[in-house]
């Protein structure tokens, strides 16, 4: 079982619709939580972090972490064509003197006009 | 506010030359530094991380290298490239909570 599991999709919504991606993971050591935004040819660019279960809020963006059932979540409201990406769920859990974070293999996706 | 740069953006290299890779960061100090390789369809591979100067962790076997030989400045090497080493290379920068990357190297082992 691999540590942080990731849907690749694609996930294709019409311009609007809230989305939903999800990242499960194994490891009950992982502490810090993100989500990561990689358009084509481009490095990931951060969207949010969390360290704690519960929600948090970022204009369109909700992160949502579940540490008892081990899952995260990240909401876009009214999605639009230029969300079209790639979206990557990383975890942090301390290992010798740094925190090593494990990535998800990322979610592709696509908003239609 | 902080900026992490690498060069070259895009690189074409024979099976059997040497690689260097070069990331720098400003406007942090003492930052953890790490380099990831993408390859196409796949996740982000951990390669390197380093939380100091001289002080590299190597989390995968292989013909690559790193070397930090100042606070902000990190880099990946090659003695002889591999086909398999094409992918797309990211260095990251970050304080314990998270990392943020740079713009990425487009390697092509032909």
């Amino acid at each position: 079982q691999k540590e942080v599991e990731q849907d690749p999709g694609p996930l294709s919504v019409p311009e609007g619709a809230i989305v939903s991606l999800n990242c499960t993971y194994s490891n009950s050591a992982f502490q810090y939580f993100m989500w990561y935004r990689q358009y084509s040819r481009k490095g990931p660019e951060l969207l949010m972090y969390t360290y704690s279960s519960g929600n948090k809020e970022d204009g369109r963006f909700t992160a949502q972490v579940d540490k008892s059932s081990k899952y995260i979540s990240l909401f876009i409201r009214d999605s639009q064509p230029s969300d079209s990406a790639t979206y990557l769920c990383a975890m942090r859990g301390r290992r010798g003197g740094s925190y090593i974070p494990t990535f998800g293999r990322g979610t592709s996706l696509i908003v239609h006009p | 506010s902080q900026t992490i740069h690498q060069w070259p953006a895009t690189l074409v290299q024979p099976v059997g030359s040497p690689l260097s890779l070069e990331c720098t960061v400003e406007g942090t100090s003492n930052p953890n530094l790490y380099w990831y390789r993408q390859a196409a369809g796949r996740g982000l591979q951990l390669l390197f991380y380093s939380v100091g100067i001289g002080q590299i962790s190597s989390e995968v076997p292989q013909n690559l290298s790193a070397s930090r030989p100042q606070d902000r400045q990190f880099i990946l090497s090659s003695k002889k490239l591999l086909l398999s080493d094409s992918g797309f290379y990211l260095c990251a920068w970050g304080p314990e909570e998270t990392q943020y990357f740079g713009p990425g190297t487009r390697l092509l082992v032909l």
